[in-house]
C-alpha cells in the first residue's frame, strides 16, 4: 500500500528556517505532492503543492527532486504561531483517495 | 462562499442512540470527503463521494456507519447505533476535481462523543 513517511516530530526556535521531509513510497506518475497543515480544533488546511523541481507561494517552499521519492516543505522564518501538525498526505490519481499519516508535530519555541 | 459547513460543532450522545452529522460542500465542488480522527488512528478517510456518488466506502468501519449524498450541496454521515469507540473528530472536506490537482477544503469539524 503506498504511503507517505515523515518525521512524528520536530522543534525549532522562532526566527529559524523549518525543513519537513516525507518519503513517497510508490508514487505515482500523475500524482501530485501536497502539505497540508492543522492547527489544534480546525480541519487541515492546504499549504503548497508541487509535481517537480521546486514550487513557492507566500507560506512555504516545496522541494521535490527529479525522482520524486521524497518532497522538502520549507517553513522560512517560523514564528509562534507556525506551531502545528503539518502533513503529506498520499494521494491517489487512479482512486482519488488522499491519506494522511500522522504528521509532523512542529513545535516553535520562543 | 463560505467554506465547507459542518453541523453540529458538537454532539454528545448515549450509547446505542442514532448520530447524523451534516455537511455542506462549496458550491461548486463535485469531490466531498468525510474523515474520521482520533489521537490514535490519526485522520482516517471514511467515505469519497464524485458528483454526490459514493465511490469508495473501504474506510467505512462497519455497518454501523452509513453516508448519503442525495444532491451536490448536502451530505449526512449516520452512526446507528453509536458506541464510545466511535467518539473522535469528523471532519467533512470537498474539492473541485481530482485531489491530485486541486485541493482539498476542510470544515471545522464535528467532535463526537458517546457516552
Amino acid at each position: 500500500l503506498a504511503k507517505t513517511t515523515q518525521p512524528i516530530s520536530m522543534d525549532s526556535y522562532e526566527g529559524q528556517e523549518v525543513n519537513i521531509t516525507c518519503s513517497h513510497n510508490n508514487i505515482a506518475t500523475n500524482d501530485y505532492i501536497t502539505w497540508y497543515q492543522q492547527f489544534p480544533s480546525q480541519g487541515p488546511r492546504f499549504i503548497i503543492q508541487g509535481y517537480k523541481t521546486k514550487v513557492t507561494n507566500e507560506v512555504a517552499s516545496l522541494f521535490i527532486p527529479a525522482d520524486r521519492k521524497s518532497s522538502t516543505l520549507s517553513l522560512p522564518r517560523v514564528s509562534l504561531s507556525d506551531t502545528a501538525v503539518y502533513y503529506c498526505p498520499h494521494g491517489s490519481s487512479n482512486t482519488g483517495k488522499l491519506i494522511f499519516g500522522q504528521g509532523t508535530t512542529l513545535q516553535v519555541k520562543p | 462562499d463560505a467554506g465547507v459547513i459542518q453541523s453540529p460543532r458538537h454532539e454528545v450522545t448515549e450509547m446505542g442512540q442514532e448520530v447524523t452529522l451534516r455537511c455542506k460542500p462549496i458550491s461548486g465542488h463535485n469531490s466531498l470527503f468525510w474523515y474520521r480522527q482520533t489521537m490514535m488512528r490519526g485522520l482516517e478517510l471514511l467515505i469519497y463521494f464524485n458528483n454526490n456518488v459514493p465511490i469508495d466506502d473501504s474506510g467505512m468501519p462497519e455497518d454501523r456507519f452509513s453516508a448519503k449524498m442525495p444532491n451536490a450541496s448536502f451530505s449526512t454521515l449516520k452512526i446507528q447505533p453509536s458506541e464510545p469507540r466511535d467518539s473522535a473528530v469528523y471532519f467533512c472536506a470537498s474539492s473541485s476535481g481530482t485531489l491530485m490537482n486541486t485541493e482539498a477544503f476542510f470544515g471545522q469539524g464535528t467532535r463526537l462523543t458517546v457516552v
